[in-house]
C-alpha cells in the first residue's frame, strides 16, 4: 500500500541550530502539504504545493522557515534558526489534486524537540 | 474565516458503551466536513467525510457522523466502542474550492476495559 514517507521520525536540536525535514509523497500525487501540530492542538497548514509551485504559504513564518519541492515530487522543510516554540510534530500530507474531493494522506510525522 | 470547535478535550468511555464526540463549526458559506483519527505516534487517517448528499455518513469501522446545518454541527458517534478505538479524533472543515483544511483541537477518546 502506498504511503507518505517522512524522515527523520524524531529530531532533537538546540535553539539557533538549523533543521531540515524530508517528505516523499505518494507517487502521482500533485498536491503536497506541510502541517505543524503543537502538542494538544490540531494540525495547522504551513505550506501547500501544487506540483513544484507554492499555492499557499500564508501561515509559514518566512523569516525562519523555508520549503521547497524542486521537481514536484519530494519536498524539504527547513527551519533556521530553530526556536524553543518550534517544538512540535511536523506532518506531511499528499493528495492526487487540490480540493476537498481529494483525500489527503498523511505521513507519520517528524517530532521536533528544540532545547 | 471558518473555525472548528471540539467541545471535549478528553472522553473516557467503557468498552462496548456508546460514544459521541462533538464538533461545531462556524462558517457563513457552505462547507465540507471531515473526521480524522490519529493513533499514537502516527499520522492522521481519514475516518469519514461529508461533501454533499445524505447528511448521515458512515465509516467502515462503525463510526457515523451527521451533518446538521441548522446547528452547524458534525458530531461523531459509535454505538459500541472497542479498546482499539482509543485514539485522538480531529474534526476539520474546508470551504468549497481550494481553501485549506482547518482542524479542531482534537478529542482524546480513551476506551476502558
Amino acid at each position: 500500500e502506498a504511503e507518505v514517507a517522512q524522515s527523520p521520525r524524531y529530531k532533537i536540536t538546540e535553539k539557533s541550530q538549523a533543521v531540515a525535514f524530508w517528505c516523499d509523497p505518494i507517487s502521482g500525487h500533485a498536491t503536497l502539504y506541510w502541517y505543524r501540530q503543537i502538542l494538544g492542538q490540531g494540525p495547522e497548514l504551513l505550506v501547500q504545493f501544487q506540483d513544484e509551485s507554492v499555492v499557499d504559504d500564508s501561515q509559514l513564518p518566512k523569516d525562519r522557515f523555508s520549503a521547497e519541492r524542486l521537481k514536484g515530487v519530494d519536498s524539504t522543510l527547513k527551519i533556521q534558526p530553530a526556536e524553543l516554540g518550534d517544538s512540535a510534530m511536523y506532518l506531511c500530507a499528499s493528495s492526487l489534486d487540490q480540493g476537498p474531493n481529494n483525500e489527503q494522506f498523511f505521513g507519520p510525522g517528524t517530532r521536533l524537540t528544540v532545547l | 474565516a471558518q473555525s472548528v470547535t471540539q467541545l471535549d478535550s478528553q472522553v473516557p468511555v467503557f468498552e462496548e458503551a456508546p460514544v459521541e464526540l462533538r464538533c461545531n463549526y462556524s462558517s457563513s458559506v457552505s462547507v465540507y466536513l471531515f473526521w480524522y483519527v490519529q493513533y499514537p505516534n502516527q499520522g492522521l487517517q481519514l475516518l469519514l467525510k461529508y461533501l454533499s448528499g445524505s447528511t448521515l455518513v458512515e465509516s467502515i469501522n462503525g463510526f457515523e457522523a451527521e451533518f446538521n446545518k441548522s446547528q452547524t454541527s458534525f458530531h461523531l458517534r459509535k454505538p459500541s466502542v472497542h479498546i482499539s478505538d482509543t485514539a485522538e479524533y480531529f474534526c476539520a472543515v474546508t470551504l468549497s474550492g481550494n481553501t485549506p483544511l482547518v482542524f479542531g483541537k482534537g478529542t482524546r477518546l480513551s476506551v476502558i476495559a
